[in-house]
């Protein structure tokens, strides 16, 4: 069956520190793979997609690497800040009329220190 | 960007009673709507599928008479728990796919329903 794991449940950086996060997957060939922030209580925000056939995606502070060899990506973020400070979460979709469901990873909690 | 609501934020019932939770899009149609569960610290679990005008489609282990979708219209999704347990208290989120929005979901506030 799919499994996807979050190298680790919590981080723990100072700011202005690269935060590196990991998300590895077996069992599974995904079209896509997004990464999310939750907030305690509140509902998952967008923040990137990466395809299959991508190497990397940057937004502002943001970077994602996809690896569909080592079915690994990484996510980070530059310059961290108190503020980055939450739930991340990864998640795998099929393309297709399947798109749209995802499969989600456990959450790393990030924590950035001033 | 696009908003999905939801309502209530938070709900608390008595075991036996039955609860729904709405989904709405606000700016835009969503044929598709996606019901996800989280208890705490787990991640999110899809629950089932909401497709407009016609049944929802279940994930293995959800049980659809206990869980009814409906999903009347293009912008708006209802999730019924009926008969809730006190094993059913968890945080309820849906996510709809803007069509004009390439890739991007967007998920509700999510409701915490708690049973007693």
């Amino acid at each position: 069956s799919q499994k996807i794991e979050q190298n680790s449940e919590a981080l723990n950086i100072q700011e202005g520190k690269t935060a590196t996060l990991t998300c590895n997957y077996t069992n599974y060939s995904p079209a896509y793979l997004q990464w999310y922030r939750q907030d305690p209580g509140r509902g998952p925000v967008f923040l990137l997609l990466i395809r299959e056939n991508e190497k990397e995606k940057r937004k502002e502070r943001l970077k994602v690497t996809f690896d569909t060899t080592l079915k690994q990506s990484l996510f980070h973020i530059t310059a961290s800040q108190p503020a980055d400070s939450a739930t991340y979460l990864c998640a795998l979709g099929d393309g297709g009329t399947s798109y749209g469901k995802l499969t989600f990873g456990q959450g790393t909690i990030l924590t950035v220190h001033p | 960007g696009a908003v999905v609501s939801q309502h209530p934020s938070w709900v608390i019932c008595k075991s036996g009673t039955s609860v729904k939770i709405e989904c709405r899009s606000l700016d835009f149609q969503a044929t598709t709507m996606f019901w996800y569960r989280q208890f705490p610290k787990q991640s999110l679990m899809l629950m089932a599928t909401s497709n407009e005008g016609s049944k929802a489609t279940y994930e293995q282990g959800v049980e659809k008479d206990k869980f009814l979708i409906n999903h009347a219209s293009l912008t708006l999704s209802t999730l019924t728990v009926t008969s809730a347990h006190p094993e059913d208290s968890s945080f309820y989120i849906c996510s709809a796919r803007d069509p004009r929005v390439a890739g991007e979901l967007f998920f509700g506030e999510g409701s915490r329903l708690t049973v007693l």
